[in-house]
């Protein structure tokens, strides 16, 4: 069964827009990791959060943690048309053997 | 730094049909895991290595898919006899090792693109 649950599925903005999306996972979490996957390439990480933190930034990334909801969200700010992929949360947690278990993805379509 | 390599890019076999991927990991990455991504799907773990080592194949069908990392560098995974469900993208990963090393990010190759038929 899969740990992380992205929502919404697709997105869809304009350039220069926000675009946020949301992970929700089931148990306890060592850490909790975004990716990036272009049509045609392999994954790309983006930012990791610890479990003992609520908040991180990464250049237009902003990655907040919510442990008391399991929950957890991405968003990019002043999107740019690079920014379409699909995104995936991966939560690490001890109960999966400390293994990444990804999420379905949030296909994200920025238009010029 | 070179990234994760992998080998074949694309692969087309007919069902019943034996595949091997070659995955060569970042230089010094101790772990090295293998993905099978369906379409639509985010990838699932198939097997983890550290070193030369397995330390989880729980979600391997080891009736047919086997993996081997002998010199704790490069790595294989093979499939035989394949089956239409397993066409889907094979992804290998690294990271650094050591004790926490499961819990560093990873670094993903290309992918191999398989169609079985």
């Amino acid at each position: 069964s899969q740990q992380g649950e992205e929502d919404p599925q697709a997105l869809s903005i304009q350039e220069g827009e926000n675009a946020t999306m949301n992970c929700s996972y089931k148990t306890s979490i060592n850490n909790l990791q975004w990716y990036r996957q272009n049509s045609g390439r392999g994954l790309v990480h983006l930012i990791l959060i610890r479990s003992n933190e609520r908040e991180k930034h990464s250049g237009r990334l902003r990655v907040t943690l919510d442990t008391s909801k399991k929950s957890s969200s991405l968003l990019i700010t002043a999107s740019q048309a690079a920014d379409t992929a699909s995104y995936f949360c991966a939560a690490l947690t001890s109960a999966a053997g400390n293994k990444l278990t990804f999420g379905g993805g949030t296909r994200v379509l920025v238009k010029p | 730094e070179a990234g994760v390599a992998q080998s074949p890019r694309y692969k087309i076999i007919e069902k019943r049909q034996s595949v091997a991927f070659w995955c060569n990991p970042i230089s010094g990455h101790a772990t090295l895991y293998w993905y099978q991504q369906i379409l639509g799907q985010g990838p699932k773990l198939l097997i983890q290595f550290q070193n030369n080592g397995v330390v989880d194949d729980s979600q391997l069908p080891k009736d047919r898919f086997s993996a081997e990392r002998l010199k704790g560098v490069d790595s294989t995974l093979k499939i035989q006899p394949a089956k239409l469900e397993d066409s889907a993208v094979y992804l290998c990963a690294s990271s650094f090792g050591g004790l926490a090393g499961f819990m560093r990010e990873q670094y993903f190759g290309p992918g191999t693109r398989l169609t079985v038929t």
